[in-house]
């Protein structure tokens, strides 16, 4: 079975650093793109960027390009997304979630969510 | 502002049919782009109901289905039941934006 297992809930400072993680099982995890979906309060969805952990080919958003860092350490069957300052704007819920497919497609399964807070 | 235009609701009986819109333009679904259509029950995360246009993932019941034409795409709903009442979101790509991946701003389904 695919499960994606993000870690827990994280309240942060704003200017503070930050690592959130994804850890893949049930399916070859070098073999999928991982993406990284921000959901705002009460708001819509939207792509953050996507990693292939295979060879880490790294696509962003142009409207996350510079914001974010999206790494994979593919011995732990894990995806990470990071920020260096973190902003109140930043405050979201965040979704990683795998390919439903081969290649960049569908996201077929997700992972439960990271809150993250950060106020000043 | 969404890229994907989709209404902001829509609401139906029991047992009735409802659609959902997504209308895109020349450089995301009039590009040939696929797209797909996820479900979100507040509270959780998203699940994949139609890929590539109107393909059902495996456990997904078959009133569900997905179309595209041109620059749009549309979700059908039919017998609506009480467990429809979710947010749903189509997701394509676009070319203007380096292909990357874009969502509708979402439609809020209630089950009346």
């Amino acid at each position: 079975e695919v499960q994606l297992v993000q870690s827990g809930a994280e309240v942060k400072k704003t200017g503070e650093s930050l690592k959130i993680s994804c850890k893949g099982s049930g399916y070859r995890f070098t073999s999928y793109w991982i993406g990284w979906v921000r959901q705002m309060p009460g708001k819509g969805l939207e792509w953050m960027g996507s990693i292939y952990p295979g060879d880490s080919d790294t696509r962003y958003s142009p409207s996350f390009q510079g914001q974010v860092t999206i790494s994979a350490d593919k011995s732990i069957s894990t995806a990470y997304l990071q920020w260096s300052s973190l902003k109140a704007s930043d405050s979201a819920m965040y979704y990683c979630a795998r390919s439903f497919g081969y290649g960049d497609s569908a996201l077929g399964y997700w992972g439960q969510g990271t809150l993250v807070t950060v106020s000043s | 502002q969404s890229v994907l235009t989709q209404p902001p609701s829509v609401s139906g009986a029991p047992g009735q049919r409802v659609t959902i819109s997504c209308t895109g333009s020349s450089s995301n679904i009039g590009a040939g782009y696929d797209v797909h259509w996820y479900q979100q029950v507040p509270g959780t995360a998203p699940k994949l109901l139609i890929y590539d246009n109107s393909n059902r993932p495996s456990g997904v019941p078959d009133r569900f289905s997905g179309s595209k034409s041109g620059t749009s795409a549309s979700l059908a709903i039919t017998g609506l039941q009480a467990e429809d009442e979710a947010d749903y979101y189509c997701q394509s790509y676009d070319s203007s934006l380096s292909g990357s991946r874009v969502f509708g701003g979402g439609t809020k389904l209630t089950v009346l």
